[in-house]
């Protein structure tokens, strides 16, 4: 089965800090990838994916991630976060299998 | 219309009650889901139904019993349940097919809190 890691489970970082978060799984063959958002109180949101073609992709609110198949990795970035990033991020891999993994999540937090 | 719908946004029910929670889509999904979600912890898979059929079920206790009416309605009848049973529980749909290059769109959930 799939798995999906996320590391640094808890971010602290100041306004116009960049952020970049970490995710890798482990399935060797074709993976669909997300980044789903969960602000506080609310519900989850997609934020990105990426199915083919260009391995940076770009989604709302700023947000990019590079897909690295040599890697495993799908990585998430911000150049410059702002205090409404404040939020849980959760990566997620698609396998086709009707089933969706989910890694642990990175609590983000932003000081003003 | 590309949203998933949940009801009620809120729920507050005893260990003896019996509810339901209600989910709609109108996106022509044939896929749909359950999850449940604690405070900071990833979603968890409880139920897949496909084309109306029941395809997945992940280990999940009796008292939670789903329901699949139609193509665009999802149920999740709720019975003695228990206070570690508090939390929010997520309804998705997907295209057909279940294959690659499928994206699951969440609804905005329940808070359903057990006393």
């Amino acid at each position: 089965a799939q798995s999906v890691s996320q590391h640094n489970h808890h971010v602290i970082l100041s306004e116009a800090a960049s952020l970049e978060l970490g995710c890798n799984y482990s399935y060797g063959g074709t993976v669909n990838l997300f980044w789903y958002v969960q602000y506080p109180g609310q519900h989850l949101q997609l934020l990105l994916k990426y199915f083919s073609g260009d391995p940076l992709v770009k989604g709302i609110k700023g947000f990019e991630a590079e897909f690295i198949k040599s890697k495993f990795s799908f990585n998430l970035r911000k150049p410059s976060v702002q205090w409404s990033d404040t939020a849980e991020y959760f990566c997620a891999v698609n396998a086709g299998n009707n089933r969706l993994a989910f890694g642990k999540g990175n609590q983000v937090v932003v000081i003003p | 219309d590309t949203e998933v719908t949940q009801t009620p946004k809120h729920l507050v029910m005893g260990m003896t009650n019996k509810k339901s929670l209600k989910c709609e889509q109108h996106m022509g999904h044939r896929a749909m889901y359950w999850y449940k979600q604690k405070a900071k912890k990833p979603p968890e898979l409880m139920f897949v139904y496909s084309y109306e059929k029941l395809s997945i079920n992940e280990s999940v206790p009796s008292r939670f019993s789903p329901e699949c009416p139609n193509s665009s309605l999802l149920n999740l009848h709720l019975h003695a349940l228990q206070p570690e049973d508090s939390a929010l529980y997520l309804c998705a749909s997907s295209p057909p097919g279940g294959g690659l290059n499928n994206e699951q769109f969440f609804g905005p959930g329940t808070r359903l809190t057990v006393l």
